[in-house]
């Protein structure tokens, strides 16, 4: 299976702050990395496909990059409801597997 | 726009059988640029994929967990269904149903989830 790991497990950031996350794969996976924000009681919701494609809908503030192995999930000037926990995923590979989460918090 | 909504028993005998629908409105299950999938989250832990299935009835499951899973289709009312044998407290969790992309493996849109818990 491909392990996807991410860091920091959680940080405390304040709005308007500029915020990096980081998922690193087990293997090379290509541009196949998602990233989903998750918030209690929601469904998770796509926010970056293809590792670095803008899901529609998606505020600009929201970026990704990387390739292979190494991925990053980039939100500036954050806002309130960015507060919530991140989660990546390949898409390369079966079984699909997730990365741990990122609580990003105040 | 594309919702999915699961349905289903919340609470489950250890050793009996977990069954959840999901329904999907706004998009049709035999749409063949799609993947239907389950996933799940034990309480304060990460998202687990559990397994897929196409509009053509071939399935995939996670091998941690093919022993015990069956996802199979209802075209006509548009759902898709999880079946998972033999539970125990392990399988507790929220279950997610999530429509995913076959060429980029994305997962867009999800249910809300339902929190089943296995318990006497």
């Amino acid at each position: 299976d491909i392990q996807m790991t991410q860091s920091p497990s959680s940080l405390s950031a304040s709005v308007g702050d500029r915020v990096t996350i980081t998922c690193r794969a087990s293997q090379g996976i290509s541009m196949y990395l998602s990233w989903y924000q998750k918030k209690p009681g929601k469904a998770p919701k796509l926010i970056i496909h293809g590792a670095s494609s803008l899901q529609s809908g998606i505020p600009s503030r929201f970026s990704g990059s990387g390739y292979d192995t190494e991925f990053s999930l980039t939100i500036n000037s954050l806002q309130v409801e960015d507060f919530a926990t991140y989660y990546c995923q390949q898409g390369y590979g079966t079984p699909l597997t997730f990365g741990g989460g990122t609580k990003v918090e105040i | 726009q594309v919702h999915l909504q699961e349905s289903g028993p919340r609470l489950v005998k250890p050793s009996e059988t977990l069954s959840l629908i999901c329904t999907v409105s706004g998009d049709s299950i035999i749409d063949g640029a799609f993947f239907w999938d389950w996933i799940r989250q034990p309480p304060g832990k990460g998202l687990e994929w559990i397994g897929r299935i196409h509009h053509s009835g071939t399935t995939y499951y996670n091998a941690s967990l093919r022993s015990r899973v069956t996802i199979s289709l209802d075209t006509p009312q548009n759902q898709f269904s999880l079946r998972l044998i033999s539970v125990t407290a392990t399988d507790t969790g929220v279950y997610f149903c999530a429509r995913r992309s076959q060429n980029s493996g994305w997962f867009d849109p999800w249910g809300q989830g339902t929190l089943v818990t296995v318990s006497s």
